[in-house]
């Protein structure tokens, strides 16, 4: 799998929008680009995946550079609770052992009041 | 509907003693996955179980770790022999089918293993 790359932490305002990046500038042509977090004391969450195209849902919105090489969740306006650790994750789309989500150090968000 | 389901939430034990880890996985859900989270380091892929059967054990410890997720009941994580570096989360993920593209994992609370 693509290594990824992200800072180890980010503070934002609460009711500002959070900007979470990352660099996976090895990825491949057939991998996607997941997003789990995970909140203290919690199981991981998924949050949103994609390959290329630009993806929004209800708690997120991940935007992937023409390249490939980097990405940005977004949450649109941060609340406390969105306080967490979110990893990226690069995996394969389809076949193989795609269970074997392996997460990094993530990026520890702190939302303050 | 119940989310996956993990007990004990904490569990203590002394070297030498052996930690039994239950899951539960979501209603409907026949794939279960175990993951460790050592402290301070990323979530780790452990073993993949269908009922009755394991898929994949490579991340699983050849000595003392073994699993089972058996035709009724909860899916089992069992350590024998505990020793102070299996100290960890470990966590339970599930899925409805073999997890692919669109299908995303479910994860339990996790369990806390102590190893005094």
């Amino acid at each position: 799998d693509a290594k990824t790359t992200q800072p180890p932490s980010m503070d934002c305002a609460e009711g500002r929008a959070a900007n979470l990046p990352c660099n996976h500038s090895t990825i491949s042509g057939n991998e996607y680009v997941y997003w789990y977090r995970q909140i203290h004391s919690q199981g991981p969450q998924y949050i949103i995946h994609g390959l290329k195209n630009n993806e929004t849902n209800e708690m997120a919105s991940l935007i992937i550079t023409e390249d490939r090489k980097s990405s940005t969740l977004i949450l649109p306006h941060a609340t406390l609770r969105d306080t967490a650790v979110y990893y990226c994750i690069v995996r394969l789309y389809s076949g193989g052992s795609n269970y074997k989500l392996t997460f990094g150090k993530g990026t520890l968000l702190t939302v303050n009041p | 509907n119940a989310g996956v389901m993990q007990n004990p939430r904490h569990l203590v034990r002394r070297r030498g003693q052996e930690a039994r880890l239950r899951c539960s996985p979501m209603k409907g859900h026949s794939h279960v996955y175990w993951y460790r989270q050592l402290p301070e380091e990323g979530l780790k892929f452990m073993v993949y179980l269908q009922k009755e059967n394991i898929i994949d054990e490579s991340g699983m410890p050849k000595e003392r770790f073994s699993a089972e997720f058996p035709k009724e009941g909860p899916s089992i994580l069992r350590i024998q022999q505990v020793v102070r570096g299996d100290s960890a989360a470990y966590f339970c993920a599930s899925s409805p089918i073999r997890i692919s593209t669109n299908e995303k994992l479910f994860f339990g609370s996790g369990t806390q293993l102590s190893v005094l």
